[in-house]
């Protein structure tokens, strides 16, 4: 069965610096892999997704993700965050063929001044 | 263009009551999800309907269930509510194209509180 583990539960981060959150998935298949941001009190927004390809993806707000599927990883990365990335990032995967979204549990990105 | 839409937005009921949630899915959208969020975690899927179907359930007891309208809408009820069922009830919709790679768009959600 497919499990998503983001394997930070919070990152803190000054603003300006490089950031990284991490997400491992595990699938017997093929899969289709995503990251969404959720800002405080609001629904889920797509950043990014992987479905084939390249493996080197990019988002919107000026974050990429990188497949990696011997390590059977799709961690996201930004250069320089900015507070306004202040918000809990999720990671999900979509088993090829299937028809349901697993969520990983939700990394918090607390970007300081 | 319309997003996906809620309702309601919150709402607060006994242990042991019905609720019933509703969703409009954007334009052109005919698949509808819904996924539970409790505080502090991931969303967790319930069940997807295509063509006024159920046809994927996530391991919910039955007292979820669910029903998808010709307009694609769709609502999701609790039965005999437990305060486990308190959380952020998501509605998600995507277009059905024969692959699962599509992208899903999600509402804002119905926060639900059970006391």
């Amino acid at each position: 069965a497919q499990s998503v583990t983001q394997l930070d539960s919070q990152v803190p981060v000054f603003e300006e610096a490089p950031v990284e959150l991490r997400c491992n998935y595990s699938s017997s298949v093929s899969v289709y892999l995503f990251w969404y941001v959720q800002y405080p009190n609001q629904g889920l927004q797509l950043l990014l997704k992987y479905l084939s390809g390249s493996t080197l993806v990019k988002g919107i707000n000026g974050f990429e993700a990188e497949f990696n599927k011997s390590q059977t990883s799709f961690h996201l990365r930004k250069p320089s965050v900015h507070i306004s990335d202040t918000a809990e990032y999720f990671c999900a995967v979509t088993e090829g063929g299937g028809f349901k979204t697993i969520f990983g549990a939700g990394t918090r990105l607390f970007v300081k001044a | 263009d319309a997003g996906v839409t809620q309702s309601p937005t919150h709402l607060i009921k006994t242990r042991g009551q019905q609720v019933t949630l509703r969703c409009s899915p954007k334009s052109g959208h005919d698949t509808v999800s819904w996924y539970q969020q409790a505080l502090g975690q991931g969303p967790q899927f319930i069940f997807q309907y295509y063509e006024e179907e159920e046809r994927q359930r996530g391991n919910f007891p039955d007292r979820f269930s669910g029903h998808q309208f010709p307009n694609y809408s769709s609502e999701l009820n609790v039965n005999a509510l437990l305060l486990g069922d308190s959380a952020l009830y998501l509605c998600a919709s995507s277009l059905e194209r024969g692959t699962s790679g599509n992208t899903i768009y999600f509402g804002e959600g119905s926060w639900l509180t059970v006391v």
